[in-house]
């Protein structure tokens, strides 16, 4: 099974509300990704959750706060969105990553709009 | 620093003709390439990937690619275009990050339409 379920699949939320983004995985995998895709561009790495520590935050803004709280969840914590970070987030995973041949495995992705 | 560039951000071609989706990489280093798929509204699903074991590999869907060093190209080809085909196609090499984590390099992504 190589599976990354994201939930949920579309969120609507105003500039002041907090909401999350959840991603899960039972593959295992001990790193785990969030990547933001705006329309017709490709994904951009936001953070790396390696063994359930922070191993990458690509300069992301602080109104965007990652948790990795066991091996098999992440959650993006939203506070304060401006309407610019409307966007599809995807969560991926992939095993111990001792090559860099290793498959990253995607989810459907969470579409946000913030209003 | 690891890239890859994909020529062409639209493709049209007709149901079951020739499907070749072009990727060129640079790479101080024998690369690991990947091409993905992503179907509209959805996430992105593994076509195939070059790990170095063979230089023609095979995907899923009827998709295969070359590794060719000397042009420093990994294309994609399937050899008669399905209707089920048209998304966007993405291709990423991948690196290490401070050393340890992987991280995907995508290129700019081609859009493929299938015309009936």
């Amino acid at each position: 099974d190589t599976e990354v379920t994201q939930t949920p699949k579309h969120l609507v939320m105003g500039m002041t509300n907090k909401k999350s983004l959840k991603c899960e995985q039972h593959m295992g995998h001990r790193a785990m990704y969030w990547y933001k895709q705006k329309a017709k561009k490709p994904p951009e790495l936001m953070f790396v959750y390696s063994y359930e520590k922070l191993s990458i935050n690509e300069s992301v803004p602080s109104r965007f706060s990652p948790e990795c709280p066991n091996s098999s969840l992440l959650n993006l914590h939203l506070h304060a969105l401006q309407p610019e970070d409307s966007a599809l987030y995807l969560c991926a995973s992939t095993p111990v990553q001792t090559s860099s041949g290793n498959t990253i495995y995607f989810g459907e992705g969470s579409w946000l709009t913030v209003v | 620093a690891q890239s890859v560039t994909q020529l062409g951000s639209h493709v049209s071609v007709s149901e079951g003709a020739l499907v070749l989706l072009r990727c060129n990489y640079s790479s101080s280093v024998p690369p690991y390439l990947f091409w993905y798929v992503q179907y509209p509204n959805q996430g992105l699903q593994l076509l195939l990937k070059y790990t170095s074991a063979a230089t023609l590999v095979k995907g899923i869907n009827g998709f295969e690619a070359e590794f060719k060093k000397s042009e420093t190209s990994f294309h994609l080809t399937k050899p008669s275009a399905h209707m089920s085909d048209a998304a966007e196609y993405f291709c990423a090499v991948s690196d290490k990050y401070g050393g340890a984590t992987n991280k995907l390099i995508f290129g700019t992504g081609t859009l493929l339409a299938v015309q009936p």
